[in-house]
Formats: C-alpha cells, structure tokens, sequence
C-alpha cells in the first residue's frame, strides 16, 4: 500500500517568505508526527497529532511554526517569515494511535522521504 | 524523557556481526526501547523494539540487561547495504526523541 508522502520534495524559499509543508499519512494511521532534521544531525522533534488534535506543540522551534491538520489526515506544516536557521529537512510520520498497541508496545512510526527545506 | 548515548560511528566489514550499544540510565519503568535505521535521503525506518530481555526479528536482535540502562543492537553478517545511521530511542509515549545516532559504515 501507499506510505507517507511529503511534498514538495524540495523547496528553495528567499528570507522572510512563508512556506507550507505537506504530509499525506497512511490512510488509517490516526497519529501524525512532525520532525526537522538538520544536515548530519538527529532528528528533532516537533509536534504530533492524534486525529486532528495537536496535545503538545512545545516543540516547535519558535512562534512562526504552526501545524494543523484537517479531517484527521492530511497535515500543513506552516513556517512565517522564514530564516536561514530554518533550512533542514522536514520529516512526517505516521502511526496507528499514539501510545501502546494491543501488545502492550509502542506503535512504530512510518516515515515520509521529507522535504528539504533551504532558506537563502 | 530518558536520555540516550550511542557512539558516533563505528567501521565494520561485510560478513561481520555488528554490535551497537546505547546507554539510557534514566529509563521510566513504561519505556520502551526501539531501534531505527536511516539511509541518507530517506526518513527513518523502523528495525526492532524491545521492553527486556531479548528481542529477535528477520533483520536484528535487540539485548536487553535486567537493569534496562542499556541496550544491544545486533546486525548478523551486516552488508554493505547496511551502511547507515542507527538510532536508540526510548520512549513512554506519543514525544520520540532521536538522538545522534550512530553511523555504521560497512567496508568490502
């Protein structure tokens, strides 16, 4: 079946624009996540959501981030007033309900290809 | 959340088992213990979860110490297809947190 998808694959963007990101979940994954990784670092993490509800967004890096997502799946990562700080790739992922399955573990996350963000 | 500590590379040859341990002193007792692995340009992939003990699937086995402050990942007879950067994650939750990986490179 169809995975994760990111789009755009990339995205070259001037200072100060806003740029939106999109993930696609596997269609019946409830849980979404968002992380940002910068060249040769981990992953950080931003924000998730169960359906459509965002319990913690303690994550995101700065007001300037948000994220929302509609009917329980597709997801808009929104960046305003973009920085060069911001330039990184831009991963989705997606699960079955955050938190434990039924046995008794945590639900591995699927991941999108991302998408390259760069910032001039 | 537990922090994790992994090395940050690690050389191996084809044919070789490839051992990966990662430190997680502070592990909450309803953390689990999972394993991704990243190819570069490409998004993480889940290898193998564990709670204790031992842990075996198609690809690794995961060696868990009675204590939980630690972990083993394991790679049988690792290719050089198995070049890429392995993470130890420990997690209660919904909040994964990555750490730095480690970087395994495979040599002919």
């Amino acid at each position: 079946g169809a995975g994760v998808s990111q789009s755009p694959s990339n995205k070259v963007t001037e200072k100060g624009k806003d740029v939106e990101l999109r993930c696609d979940p596997i269609s019946g994954h409830t849980a979404l996540y968002w992380y940002r990784q910068s060249l040769g670092q981990g992953l950080e993490f931003l924000i998730y959501f169960q359906g459509n509800s965002a319990p913690d967004k303690s994550g995101l890096p700065s007001d300037r981030f948000s994220a929302e997502r509609t009917g329980g799946s597709v997801s808009t990562l929104t960046i305003q007033r973009t920085q060069q700080e911001d330039s990184a790739v831009y991963l989705c992922a997606s699960s079955q309900p955050a938190g434990l399955d039924s046995w008794g573990s945590y639900n591995e996350q699927f991941f999108g290809p991302g998408t390259r963000l760069t910032v001039l | 959340l537990a922090k994790t500590t992994q090395p940050i590379s690690m050389d191996s040859y084809e044919g070789q088992e490839v051992n990966i341990t990662c430190s997680h002193n502070n592990i909450a007792t309803n953390d689990y213990i999972t394993w991704y692995q990243q190819f570069p340009s490409q998004g993480p992939r889940f290898i193998i979860q564990g709670y204790k003990t031992k842990v075996t699937n198609e690809v690794a086995s995961l060696f868990i110490p009675a204590d939980r402050k630690s972990s083993t990942l394991s790679l049988p007879r690792v290719s050089l297809s198995d070049t890429a950067v392995y993470y130890c994650l420990v997690s209660g939750g919904f909040k994964t947190i990555f750490g730095a990986g480690t970087r395994l490179f495979v040599k002919a």
